[in-house]
């Protein structure tokens, strides 16, 4: 199994649903991260976590809402998609040791 | 957070040795370097990562200067396996959160 799962792998939905993204770990990690990448461009930060108790915007953060469940599970939700958050989307945790981060392998959201 | 400057892309052929370099002109003291791999379609992956001098893995070398204002990562001997892009980080060995470049799109040819 991976160390980072997220579910869906592909989702196409409409204009003004709410669509959540959920992503889980088996690393053990406390730090968990949900990033956005659009085609040819880098990642960009949304939502970062250190605890299920602490929760952090990141770059992008309008528009997306998140959730730790569990030391192990962080959703990310948009409330009324809109075609501008047509993209990838990456779960990511991390530890304070020199392995860095560890990836999900991404939820291809499509808003029409 | 420092910024990071890093070639847009890169060719290169099978068998070469290939080094990619990464400016940071203000690196903090207590940052680390990071270099991550990433495929289409997949979430990046953790290459290399050093503070100073000379680091080596079984996948690749991380050079830094003494001025830490830049780094290289060297592969060996790519493979067009290694097509991928390349992104260079910088952030303290705590650092909360991670900020991505453009990183540079290393294109290997047979």
């Amino acid at each position: 199994d991976a160390d980072v799962t997220q579910t869906p792998r592909n989702r196409i939905t409409k204009t003004g649903k709410r669509i959540m993204l959920e992503c889980s770990q088996t690393k053990g990690h406390d730090r968990m991260y949900w990033y956005r990448q659009d085609p040819g461009l880098g990642l960009r930060l949304i939502y970062y976590s250190f605890d299920v108790k602490d929760i952090n915007k990141g770059e992008i953060s309008d528009g997306y809402s998140v959730s730790r469940q569990a030391q192990a599970k962080f959703s990310l939700s948009l409330e009324s998609a809109i075609p501008n958050q047509t993209a990838l989307y990456f779960c990511a945790t991390s530890d304070l040791d020199r392995e860095g981060y560890t990836f999900g392998s991404g939820t291809r959201l499509t808003v029409v | 957070l420092a910024k990071t400057t890093q070639p847009i892309s890169m060719d290169s052929y099978e068998g070469q040795e290939v080094n990619i370099t990464c400016s940071h002109n203000n690196i903090a003291t207590n940052d680390y370097i990071t270099w991550y791999q990433q495929f289409p379609s997949q979430g990046p992956r953790f290459i290399i990562q050093g503070y100073k001098t000379k680091v080596t893995n079984e996948v690749a070398s991380l050079f830094i200067p003494a001025d830490r204002k830049s780094s290289t990562l060297s592969l060996p001997r790519v493979s067009l396996s290694d097509t991928a892009v390349y992104y260079c980080l910088v952030g303290g060995y705590n650092t909360d959160k991670l900020i991505f470049g453009t990183g540079t799109r290393l294109q290997v040819f047979p």
